[in-house]
């Protein structure tokens, strides 16, 4: 089974809480993204590794988001101080290519709630 | 400002005739372009692709066509098959500024059903 996978699947949060939701991307892929999925909207980028390194995080709402990936495999995205409107679904996506151009492969998602 | 749209949130075909979904773009540094099909409770899966030095690429039952002069591309499916049905993304990607991420732009999808 080597495709991306996501966990928790389902989170629910306080309003206030942190949370923490973790991508374990294909085995190998350099390439690492976060995307934000709200309701009935597509998925949007939120931020961009290649390897450890975070080459672009232009797409983070705001600094309660953070996202790291120490050692170039797994990654995971905090949320400090949740909000409703961070309610989404959470999709992490891997890819070989570095700077090509080449389809991403995409985890379950976590489905993050903030009540 | 949606940089790629997709008009028509729904769309229904029957069995085995041919579905169209189209995918309208707006930034002109866009240079390759994604369907991805997704179904509930599951990330989205690649379909197929196109480079825009390309007007047409066709992988089996589906076909991708590309029009540059009018930023439009469209998706065919044919025949089309019961479990076709599924949320269809459009996604783009070109060169951005910071010349690094190769990030995907995605539409609002398009809600395939296909009757038996």
């Amino acid at each position: 089974g080597a495709g991306v996978s996501q966990s928790p699947r389902y989170k629910v949060a306080k309003r206030g809480q942190d949370v923490a939701l973790r991508c374990d991307p294909i085995s190998g892929h350099v390439s690492l993204f976060w995307y934000q999925q709200a309701l009935g909207q597509g998925p949007e980028f939120l931020t961009y590794f290649q390897n450890e390194a975070q080459l672009d995080k232009s797409g983070l709402p705001s600094d309660r988001f953070f996202a790291e990936r120490p050692e170039g495999s797994v990654s995971t995205l905090k949320i400090q101080r949740t909000q409703q409107e961070d309610s989404a679904v959470y999709l992490c996506a891997s890819s070989s290519r570095t700077g090509g151009v080449r389809e991403q492969y995409f985890g379950p998602g976590t489905r993050l709630t903030v009540t | 400002d949606q940089q790629v749209k997709q008009n028509s949130p729904s769309l229904s075909v029957q069995e085995g005739r041919i579905s169209i979904l189209n995918c309208d773009y707006t930034n002109s540094m866009f240079d390759y372009f994604l369907w991805y099909k997704k179904y509930p409770a599951e990330g989205p899966t690649f379909l197929i692709s196109i480079s825009s030095i390309k007007d047409k690429n066709e992988d089996g039952r589906f076909t991708v066509f590309l029009n540059k002069s009018a930023k439009h591309l469209s998706l065919h499916i044919v025949p089309s098959q019961p479990g076709d049905s599924a949320v269809y993304f459009c996604a783009a990607s070109g060169i951005y500024s910071s010349g690094s991420a190769r990030q995907l732009t995605f539409g609002s999808g398009t809600q395939l059903t296909v009757l038996p």
